[in-house]
């Protein structure tokens, strides 16, 4: 079946630093990618998506590129803000599926 | 567009009791998905809907669990004799059907906590 791995946490980092979150995923066929972002006490809301192989999502300063040949879609910005501490989350839709894969998240902390 | 609701937003019920949580996805949107998250794991998939019709149930939804979108628009989801193991944020997701179909908004989530 189906599955996402992301990068262990809780991953901390002062303000303008550079991050990245690795996330890797295990499908068959086609899946589109996708990063949610979970701020404290809210819902999970998307952060950037890809639906095919080299499509670079963006968002919020926020990139990811779907890299078919290696499986993965990291995440990366070049300068955090304190504004960006939350829990980001990997995931993927199958082909023709209805449901989405999620890993298990990656809390991200920044610190002024 | 006002986004996916979900009510309760917490629930504290005893071990034993029957719990029954509403999501109202955006309107006309055509699919409804439930997840369960737990602290520390990323959202497992339930279940979900195309309109009425109940398309996917996952293995991690046993008999006791059961859901319903009667006229394809809002959903229940029931827990009968609900267990401690049943403590998770429920989270409900909405689709359109089309070209941004594999794009799902999520609401903010039923906190459950079995006693």
């Amino acid at each position: 079946g189906n599955s996402v791995t992301q990068m262990e946490g809780p991953v901390t980092l002062s303000e303008e630093a550079f991050l990245t979150i690795n996330c890797t995923y295990t499908a068959t066929g086609y899946p589109s990618l996708f990063w949610y972002v979970q701020y404290p006490g809210e819902g999970l809301q998307l952060l950037l998506k890809a639906t095919k192989a080299d499509d670079k999502g963006s968002n919020k300063g926020f990139e990811a590129t779907y890299r078919k040949e290696t499986t993965s879609f990291h995440l990366e910005k070049g300068s955090v803000q304190v504004s960006d501490s939350a829990v980001y989350f990997c995931a993927l839709k199958g082909t023709n599926a209805g449901k989405s894969t999620f890993g298990d998240g990656t809390t991200l902390t920044v610190k002024p | 567009d006002t986004g996916v609701s979900q009510d309760p937003r917490h629930k504290i019920t005893k071990r034993g009791q029957n719990v029954t949580f509403r999501c109202d996805p955006i309107s006309e949107h055509n699919r409804l998905y439930w997840y369960r998250q737990t602290l520390g794991q990323g959202p497992e998939f339930l279940t979900y809907f195309q309109n009425e019709a109940q398309l996917e149930k996952s293995r991690l939804l046993s008999d006791r669990f059961s859901a319903e979108r009667p006229k394809g628009s809002f959903s229940t989801l029931e827990i009968q004799r609900t267990e401690q193991g049943d403590s998770a944020m429920y989270l409900c997701a909405s689709s359109p059907v089309g070209r941004e179909e594999e794009t799902q908004y999520f609401g903010p989530g039923t906190r459950l906590l079995v006693l």
